[in-house]
């Protein structure tokens, strides 16, 4: 089974800081990797899939990079309503699985 | 709009069993992909279970294989995951997922709003 760790765990910043988020990938999943963000008490909302595309309606602050077994989700100025947990998801193959989170806090 | 609405969940004890319900609007259920995927108290997400649109595949965790089976209820637009030989550990938010895809997972596009599982005595 793939494994997906996440760096770091949890991030604190600040309102327009601009903040990237790895995942990495146990073997490589060329680029069948998702992006979500949870907010306390929600549902997951999907932000990217297949690494870079963005889901239609996600504020185009948010991107993605990567392949492989390395990608990053940035997010090029923080607003206030980005401060959530957001976890990458690799469908590779099956099982499909997701990292551990991480936790962007306000400063 | 998409539209997924779990119900089921509640209080249930260990070796009990529950069935989860998700109902589908405001898209053609009948041609994705669906999901199911856990979140238990404080930790992130497990997904659970895949069902494809003629249920020909189906994939489940391994920490539930053998105990829990997805199905759906095309004509009903319903989605359901019977859970036998629950465990403490099965204690979380169930949420409904719809796929991208109608073949294989892909990504989970729309989200319901989970349905809370506890298993305690």
């Amino acid at each position: 089974d793939i494994q997906m760790t996440q760096s770091p765990s949890s991030l604190s910043a600040s309102v327009g800081d601009r903040v990237t988020i790895t995942c990495r990938a146990s073997q490589s999943i060329d680029s069948y990797v998702n992006w979500y963000q949870q907010k306390p008490g929600k549902a997951p909302k999907l932000l990217i899939y297949t690494a870079s595309s963005l889901q239609s309606g996600v504020p185009s602050r948010f991107s993605g990079s990567g392949s492989g077994t390395d990608f990053t989700l940035t997010i090029s100025s923080l607003q206030p309503e980005d401060f959530a947990t957001y976890y990458c998801q690799q469908t590779y193959n099956m099982p499909c699985s997701f990292g551990p989170g991480t936790k962007l806090e306000i400063k | 709009e998409v539209r997924l609405v779990e119900s089921g969940g509640g209080l249930v004890k260990p070796g009990g069993s529950l069935r989860l319900s998700c109902a589908a609007s405001g898209f053609t259920f009948s041609s994705y992909t669906m999901n199911w995927v856990r979140q238990a108290p404080g930790k992130g997400l497990e997904w659970v279970s895949s069902i494809s649109t003629s249920s020909s595949y189906i994939y489940y965790a391994d920490s539930v294989k053998g105990r829990f089976t997805i199905s759906r209820d095309n004509a009903k637009n319903s989605l359901f995951l019977q859970m036998n030989s629950l465990r403490a550990e099965d204690t979380a938010v169930y949420y409904c997922a719809k796929d991208y895809s109608s073949s294989s997972v892909y990504w989970f596009d729309s989200w319901g709003q989970g349905s809370l599982v506890i298993v305690s005595s």
